[in-house]
This record gives C-alpha cells, structure tokens and sequence, in this order.
C-alpha cells in the first residue's frame, strides 16, 4: 500500500498563533512531499516541496517565514504555520511520492480554522 | 505559467450512462497527468495516471490522452451514484515538480 497520514484532522486556534501540522508516509519512504492548499470551492494549490535534508522549495506567492517546513526523514515532513490569521483558514493537505515515482499519495488533509 | 483547465460544471449523468471528464494544459513540457476523485471535506484518491498518447483502461475507468491536442480525457463507464464528486485533472512535468491540478469538474450521477 501507500498510506500517508496527517496530524491533526482538524485545528481551531486563535489568531496570531502557531500551528504544526505533520505527514507522514507510514509503509513507504519519500524523499519528496508536497504541501497544498484548498479552499473552499477551490482547487488544490501547490504551497512548497518538501525535500529530505534540504530546504523546501515554495511556490510563488508562499510566505516561506510564514509557512515553515521540515523534512526531518524519509517518513516525516512538518509544516508549521507561523502566526496564523483568519486568511490562512483552510484545509491543508500534503502528498508524498515514493522514490523514484510519479503518483501522489495524499493525506486525509487538516482542516485549519483560525479565530 | 502551468495552467491546468477544467469545465468546473456540474455535470449531469444519468446512472448507467457514459460519463466524459475533459482536461487541457498549457505546458507542453507536462509528462505524466493523473485523476483524482475528491468527495466534499475528504482529500483527494488517485483513480488513475497516463503519460504515454492514447487510452488506458482501468475497470470501469478510461483515460485518454492527446499530447498533440493537449488534452486528457477520463470516461467512466457503467456510472453509479457513488460516482458523484469532483474529479481532479493534475499534470506534472516529471522530475521533483508537484502536481498542477485544474479547478475540478463536480461530476453529479442521477438514480
């Protein structure tokens, strides 16, 4: 299988606080995940890749002092979402690949509200 | 800029009927291009993957692709209501890039 796994499901937080939202892959190692973004009645955006042992690559338009990540291992990426406000309610979901693959697994998302 | 473009619908299927999803890119570079299915609040599942011009089938699940045309296609056949979601179009230009995925079509199958 390829299962991939987000914590936590859903987060309520006051504004001007942080978050941490983690992925992992739990049966497959991935040197590369991703990070999206979707609102409401919106497709999936692509925030950032997240490389193993190197710095994550943003795309453009993302705060990367805003949204940090980190690939600590092959198994694990955080995304932390620094001093959040009522704009960065959303549902974030990350995907990983297996090396040397192209499909994308997907977490079940974490669904952000910020009061 | 890599767009991805979808008719964001809904699009009406009677149960049992053909249903045809429709997708074009920009980048010609794209290689791979994938389906997913996302039901409302959930995350999205791949039903398939294409990169080489043609179909591809898959159980009830077909993908077309046309790199001349810049088009990919999904026709679901034998469509049943647990169907009914939005079905997203993403490319990818290989390597280490992330998906660019199109608005999504909301797919409704009608009993």
């Amino acid at each position: 299988g390829a299962v991939v796994s987000q914590h936590p499901s859903w987060v309520i937080c006051k504004s001007g606080t942080s978050v941490k939202i983690e992925c992992r892959s739990l049966d497959f190692q991935a040197t590369t995940m991703f990070w999206y973004r979707q609102f409401p009645k919106q497709s999936l955006m692509l925030m950032a890749t997240s490389n193993e042992g190197s710095k994550a690559t943003y795309e453009q338009g993302v705060e990367k002092d805003k949204f940090l990540i980190n690939h600590a291992s092959l198994t694990l990426s955080t995304l932390t979402v620094t001093s959040a406000h009522p704009e960065d309610s959303s549902f974030y979901i990350c995907s990983a690949r297996r090396d040397g693959g192209e499909m994308e697994f997907f977490g079940p998302g974490t669904r952000l509200t910020v009061l | 800029q890599k767009e991805v473009e979808q008719n964001s619908g809904p699009l009406s299927v009677p149960e049992g009927a053909i249903a045809s999803l429709n997708c074009t890119y920009s980048d010609r570079g794209s290689q791979s291009f994938f389906w997913y299915r996302q039901y409302s609040g959930k995350s999205p599942e791949l039903i398939m993957f294409i990169y080489s011009n043609g179909d591809k089938e898959d159980g009830r699940f077909t993908a077309q692709l046309n790199k001349a045309s810049q088009y990919v296609s999904l026709l679901i056949r034998d469509s049943q209501p647990s169907d009914s979601a939005t079905y997203l179009c993403g490319s990818s230009g290989g390597g280490a890039d992330g998906l660019t995925f199109g608005k999504g079509t909301h797919l409704i199958i009608q009993p």
